[in-house]
């Protein structure tokens, strides 16, 4: 069975320090992996998928096959990146997706 | 642009009600989905869909069930509504580059 996990339930950086928010999956097949950011009284919103290999909001992430990671990081935190970051992990021919918990991310001023 | 809505924002039923929580897409998607977020818990997939009629049980599917008629709406029901059912329910719809979800339904049962 697949299985997404974010060992952090909360992240906590100071304003211009880099940030890395940890996520690593279990999954028998290829996977496709992605990343989602809810900000404060919004709705859940995809940040970046593995398969494009894009930078959004200044965020990057890498699939590490060897070590099943898909690390999010930004090399300076603004303040506007305080939300909760959920890793999901998209798997068979139903396209299931499955969730990691989710990690706080707080930036301090 | 992909919209996918949700009824109702907000909720309170009381313990032992039939609810009904109705989710629509615009976008024509195959895949649908219910999930309850908790605190410290994440998104647990309750049920999907992926065709009209077609559903398949998620992970914590006890105490629900799932109707799709139409291809653009796919509703959550809860048969006998309990206290541990109260959260915050999300509709998504997906395609394979990924899911766009509701605003929520931020269920309360008293």
């Amino acid at each position: 069975a697949q299985r997404v996990t974010q060992p952090e339930k909360l992240l906590s950086v100071f304003k211009g320090a880099p940030v890395e928010l940890k996520c690593n999956y279990s999954y028998s097949g290829s996977p496709e992996l992605f990343w989602y950011v809810q900000y404060s009284r919004q709705r859940l919103q995809l940040l970046l998928r593995h398969i494009s290999r894009e930078s959004i909001k200044g965020f990057t992430a890498d699939l590490n096959k060897g070590e099943t990671s898909f690390h999010l990081k930004k090399p300076f935190a603004q303040e506007e990146d305080s939300a909760m970051y959920y890793c999901a992990l998209l798997s068979g021919g139903y396209q299931k997706v499955t969730f990691g918990i989710g990690t706080k991310l707080q930036v301090i001023p | 642009d992909v919209k996918v809505t949700q009824s109702s924002r907000y909720l309170v039923k009381r313990t032992g009600e039939k609810v009904f929580l109705e989710c629509v897409q615009d976008m024509d998607h195959e895949n649908m989905f219910w999930y309850r977020q908790d605190p410290g818990l994440g998104l647990r997939l309750i049920y999907f869909s992926y065709d009209v009629k077609m559903k398949e049980k998620g992970d914590i599917p006890e105490g629900y069930s799932v109707s799709r008629e139409k291809k653009e709406r796919f509703s959550l029901i809860l048969e006998s509504a309990s206290t541990n059912q109260t959260s915050m329910y999300l509709c998504a719809s997906s395609l394979s580059y990924g899911a766009f979800f509701g605003q929520g339904t931020r269920l309360t049962v008293v």
